[in-house]
């Protein structure tokens, strides 16, 4: 129990495009999604708190004009790289805590990443 | 906020040998701290968590303690294996709005 897909896995696109990146909690209840950054052997960096049905929660520094969050449903959040430039290519991770089998409501799954490459 | 650091950054011990990692937080409202293996290219995976109000837990070759007065925390295998290679990351929450991470611990383990 408690897996987490996102899609794509890797993406490469041209400076200046939008890509849209899908977080799925497949067998439970994802109430919170998050979103990470992680660069080369470095840790993961807390981007921003989505509950479904409500706007998202950025950390400070995260530009909320440039990566668009949306968590439509208990089982969806999307993240949309906005007008894309290659100091933007990076690791992009979600996860997942929720109900319905996915033990306590503060733990974590997470997906198994994107990488985006911006050219 | 809350800060997380976390020590060794890298770790290398012969297979079989024992392996610690710790970690201190700063927030003393924290009262979740799970902890995650990543391998290179995959997804953070959980491996043991604990919570605020038990000082130890123990999973086959994996513990975790808690020592909340001091506020650190530590991962502890033994009998390390070439399979636990990988990064491992310590983490702490101090809501149930998010995880807060440590910098990482690169473990080797060598045959």
């Amino acid at each position: 129990g408690a897996v987490v897909s996102q899609h794509p896995s890797r993406v490469i696109c041209k400076s200046g495009t939008s890509v849209k990146i899908e977080c799925r909690s497949l067998d439970f209840q994802a109430t919170t999604m998050f979103w990470y950054r992680q660069f080369p052997k470095q840790s993961l960096m807390l981007m921003a708190t989505s509950n479904e049905g409500s706007k998202a929660t950025y950390e400070q520094g995260v530009e909320k004009d440039k990566f668009l969050i949306n968590h439509a449903s208990l089982t969806l959040s999307t993240l949309t790289v906005t007008s894309a430039h290659p100091e933007d290519s990076s690791f992009y991770i979600c996860s997942a805590s929720g109900s319905g089998g996915a033990g306590w409501t503060d733990t974590q799954y997470f997906g198994p990443g994107t990488r985006l490459t911006v050219l | 906020g809350e800060n997380v650091e976390q020590h060794p950054s890298t770790l290398s011990v012969q297979e079989g040998d024992s392996a610690v990692i710790k970690c201190t937080y700063s927030d003393s409202a924290s009262n979740y701290f799970p902890w995650y293996k990543q391998e290179l290219g995959k997804r953070p995976q959980l491996i043991i968590d604990i919570r605020s109000n038990v000082g130890e837990k123990k999973d086959q070759r994996i513990a975790v303690t808690l020592n909340k007065t001091a506020k650190h925390f530590s991962l502890h295998i033994t009998e390390t294996q070439p399979e636990d290679s990988a990064v491992y990351f310590c983490a702490a929450s101090p809501n149930t709005d998010k995880l807060i991470f440590g910098t990482g611990t690169r473990l080797q383990v060598f045959p």
